[in-house]
């Protein structure tokens, strides 16, 4: 049972434009929400987190979003550059810390010049 | 300098051996991790320590064993390997939230 989905598994978009990377989840236990970035033949990378009592995290160029009545967050990346082609992990966990991390199946995003 | 660091990169082995893979963090974390990406890109949850002792064991056949001599290694055990132990293992630490990961090792079962 695939607790957190990421439906569109590649995503392609224009230098300097949004890529938008959406997530949805089914567990309403799940507190903490995070994205990561892998690169092939590497481990992930952690970009960017949110708690459930926020609906916004922004870092630099990303953003996350999270509708919790919609079990839904998104993450944006603006402008888009080609160092961002990657494969882009959505991942859900409890609010206690050192939890486990239940993760999306991915999308990869890339960034055509 | 490496955060959390994995060997072999690469194992490549024959059905029924028996091998390890170990992982060593630098981050100072109380609590690692094993995960395990199969040939569908699905990453998932395998075991966690938190200051050697187990706190996660996600039905993992008795063939994987971790072993934590310490907070800043948990090395995998697999005995008696079989095909369907092919697929990239990651470790992992954390202080709370974020889990910050190794490089992963590629396991062949052939």
């Amino acid at each position: 049972d695939q607790q957190v989905k990421q439906n569109s598994p590649s995503l392609s978009v224009q230098e300097g434009r949004i890529s938008i990377l959406n997530c949805d989840y089914t567990n309403s236990m799940f507190d903490y929400f995070l994205w990561y970035k892998k690169y092939p033949a590497e481990g992930p990378t952690f970009l960017i987190s949110i708690s459930s009592i926020k609906d916004k995290n922004e870092d630099g160029r990303f953003t996350v979003f999270l509708n919790k009545s919609a079990k839904h967050l998104s993450l944006h990346i603006v402008p888009s550059q080609p160092g961002d082609s990657a494969v882009y992990f959505c991942a859900a966990s409890g609010n206690f810390g050192n939890e486990k991390l239940t993760f999306g199946t991915g999308t990869r995003l890339t960034i055509i010049p | 300098d490496t955060a959390v660091s994995q060997t072999p990169k690469y194992l490549v082995t024959q059905m029924g051996n028996d091998k390890s893979i170990k992982c060593e963090q630098n981050l100072g974390h109380d609590t690692m991790y094993w995960y395990k990406q199969d040939s569908k890109k699905f990453l998932k949850i395998m075991f966690s320590y938190n200051n050697k002792e187990l706190i996660i064991n996600e039905t993992v056949p008795n063939r994987f064993s971790p072993k934590s001599p310490d907070k800043a290694h948990l090395n995998l055990h697999i005995n008696s390997l079989e095909l369907g132990d092919s697929a990239v293992y990651f470790c992992a630490s954390s202080h709370l939230y974020e889990q910050f990961f190794g490089p992963g090792t590629r396991l062949t079962v052939l």
